[in-house]
């Protein structure tokens, strides 16, 4: 167990539909990060966060929107949804922006 | 932007051989290179890192390389076991100004033959 925690693990939900995931990260870590896992796409970055403030972005579709909150959790907001959306996010922590990310155990995403 | 190109996509040897795995990079001023292993269903874990100051680094039966000039670093893992079965993933980030962007292989899926 990495510390990272993400819910839920698993969403089903219906083309042009919204859904929040959600992530804590590691008691400490002030860094949260976003990844896409899909078959297709293998591992992609989508958005990196440092105490609430945005720190890099990667290919995060308009569609998609994140936030770091005051407590540190993270939100990653998928809406829209398309077929093509359907993949593992995963959420990764780490104490400061440029140090070793822990991955928590993903949310697969399935649209229907 | 980078690009890391992982190489091969599959891989099986016997239990006991040794297995290797390279990827290159196409940016210079990634200076960060970490290499995580996932098994079926579950997260990426972090194995092994090696930043670009570093020609090697090794963990037990596991080892990288890294050739700054050639832009292409290696991961060696001897002896292998039948739980090193998974796929493992490079990864390259330019670790400054304060963000880490990892930008991962296409992975390789390691297959250990008892």
């Amino acid at each position: 167990d990495s510390g990272v925690t993400q819910t839920p693990k698993h969403l089903i939900t219906a083309t042009g539909q919204r859904v929040t995931l959600r992530c804590s990260p590691r008691s400490g870590d002030l860094s949260v990060y976003w990844y896409q896992q899909s078959l297709d796409q293998g591992l992609q970055f989508l958005i990196q966060y440092y105490n609430g403030e945005e720190r890099a972005k990667g290919n995060i579709l308009e569609r998609f929107s994140a936030q770091q909150f005051p407590d540190l959790h993270s939100e990653l907001n998928l809406s829209s949804l398309e077929l093509g959306d359907s993949a593992l996010y995963f959420c990764a922590s780490s104490v400061g922006p440029t140090t070793e990310a822990f991955f928590g155990q993903g949310t697969r995403l399935t649209v229907v | 932007g980078e690009n890391v190109e992982q190489h091969p996509s599959t891989l099986s040897v016997q239990e006991g051989d040794s297995a290797v795995i390279k990827c290159t990079y196409s940016d210079s001023a990634s200076n960060y290179f970490p290499w995580y292993k996932q098994e079926l269903g579950k997260r990426p874990q972090l194995i092994i890192d090696i930043r670009s100051n570093v020609g090697e680094k090794k963990d037990q039966r596991i080892a990288v390389t890294l050739n700054k000039t050639a832009k292409h670093f290696s991961l060696h893992i001897t002896e292998t076991q039948p739980e090193d079965s998974a796929v493992y993933f490079c990864a390259a980030s330019n670790r400054g100004q304060g963000a880490q962007k990892l930008v991962f292989g296409q992975g390789t899926r390691l297959t250990i033959n008892p």
